[in-house]
């Protein structure tokens, strides 16, 4: 299978460990995201990279959150002190650039990684 | 800023039912709108896209036609099924370089056999 995969599926911590979430795109995809989602609300934008460059982070991303793509392939999104607030669905996304014969804005989303902060 | 709203759920048909499930949004521009649709335990996958004003997207039976002038996208299906049985949000694409989605809260469709 050649989608959008994350890991872990599940992740249960305690109240101020820190965490980290990995996501490997669609190989031939330069655009990746994060987005966060909780219970009963739409998916959140947090960030964005385009190859290695991160090019857009959400007011949503406060100082505890990090993201990296480091040679434009995988991501990881670090979570630092976690608060029981962080508790969400995490969603990571790729995307080819768009142009005259790629798909028009459509994002290929993984199944998830689910963080509980207990 | 972008933004999208959906009707409030949940939603519950019985099997072969008409569906409608309404969107508005407010952008600037002309966004491109989407509804991605999540099955219970899966990812969020694409069912229907639309990039322009007037457009219908359609997919598995189900359709949505952009809709300038009121600024809407409703989804659409003439006859539902169990199968249909999901979370539906509407999306739209912001113009310019930044290509994020900004997403509506969802929907819960429960079809009943």
């Amino acid at each position: 299978d050649t989608g959008v995969s994350q890991d872990p599926r599940h992740k249960i911590t305690k109240r101020g460990q820190n965490v980290t979430f990995r996501c490997d795109p669609i190989s031939e995809h330069n655009r990746l995201y994060w987005y966060r989602q909780t219970l009963g609300q739409g998916p959140e934008f947090l960030t964005y990279f385009q190859n290695e460059a991160q090019l857009e982070k959400s007011r949503l991303l406060s100082d505890r959150f990090s993201a990296e793509r480091p040679k434009g392939s995988f991501s990881t999104l670090e979570i630092q002190r976690t608060e029981q607030g962080d508790s969400a669905m995490y969603l990571c996304a790729s995307s080819p650039l768009p142009g005259p014969t790629s798909n028009t804005g459509e994002l290929f989303f993984g199944e998830g990684s689910r963080l509980t902060v207990l | 800023g972008n933004s999208v709203t959906q009707m409030e759920g949940p939603v519950t048909l019985s099997e072969e039912a008409f569906l409608t499930i309404n969107c508005t949004y407010t952008a600037t521009g002309y966004p491109s709108l989407f509804w991605y649709v999540q099955y219970p335990g899966e990812g969020l996958q694409l069912l229907l896209k639309a990039t322009k004003a007037d457009d219908k997207g359609s997919n598995k039976g189900f359709e949505a036609t952009y809709r300038k002038e009121t600024t809407s996208f409703h989804l659409e299906k003439g006859s539902v099924q169990v199968s249909d049985s999901a979370v539906y949000f509407c999306a739209l694409r912001d113009t310019g370089a930044n290509s994020k989605l900004t997403f509506g809260k969802g929907i819960t469709l429960s079809v009943r056999p």
